[in-house]
């Protein structure tokens, strides 16, 4: 069935660094992979997505890119700051338009 | 921006009582959703709907039903709760083949 790994589920980082969080899917027919922030105690929101006619975009500390060969795509955010701290999904579009979400990362930006 | 309301944030109730969850968008999008969220688990399908009346089983659609009467309005329903119900209910919509915008969610508890 459809499926998304998403690693690792939790990453540390200090103020400053650059974090990445990678998911690998499983349907060959998907082209669309957003990704959501999800601060504690409220909705998860969309913060970048990317279609599957391109392999990167960014905006401003934030990018992903996608390989859709080895079907896995990635988020990065560089400069990290504490106010980056939330969990991410990745997620992804299939054949059926419905989206398919990871498991989660939980992110700790650390001053 | 759109605004997807759900009617409660907490929720208590008992075992087997029904359960009515509601969900409003404003911005008459047609694919609406309703997602558990669970901790370790992430956002999984419970049903989903692309037109009024129209619905379709996600993944995890057992011991819930819905309802789209109205096109900004998706109910869930849970016809005899119990104590593994207890989770996070996310509500979204979607225009065309963008992302989704979340509600802010009903943290149901039952006992």
């Amino acid at each position: 069935g459809e499926n998304v790994e998403q690693h690792p589920s939790t990453l540390s980082v200090q103020e400053g660094d650059s974090a990445v969080i990678k998911c690998t899917y499983s349907d060959s027919a998907s082209n669309y992979f957003p990704w959501y922030k999800q601060e504690l105690g409220k909705r998860p929101q969309l913060i970048i997505d990317i279609r599957s006619n391109v392999g990167e975009k960014k905006d401003q500390r934030i990018a992903v890119t996608l390989n859709k060969t080895a079907k896995h795509f990635s988020l990065h955010i560089t400069e990290t700051q504490p106010e980056d701290s939330a969990v991410y999904f990745c997620a992804y579009r299939g054949s059926n338009y419905k989206l398919t979400f990871g498991k989660g990362t939980l992110l700790t930006v650390n001053p | 921006d759109v605004k997807v309301t759900q009617s409660s944030r907490y929720l208590v109730k008992r075992t087997g009582e029904k359960v009515f969850l509601e969900c409003v968008q404003d911005m008459d999008h047609e694919n609406m959703f309703w997602y558990r969220q669970d901790p370790g688990l992430g956002l999984r399908l419970i049903y989903f709907s692309y037109d009024v009346k129209m619905k379709e089983k996600g993944d995890i659609p057992e011991g819930y039903s819905v309802s789209r009467e109205k096109k900004e309005r998706f109910s869930l329903i849970l016809e005899s709760a119990s104590t593994n119900q207890t989770s996070m209910y996310l509500c979204a919509s979607r225009e065309g083949s963008y992302g989704y915008t979340f509600g802010s969610g009903t943290r149901l508890t039952v006992v």
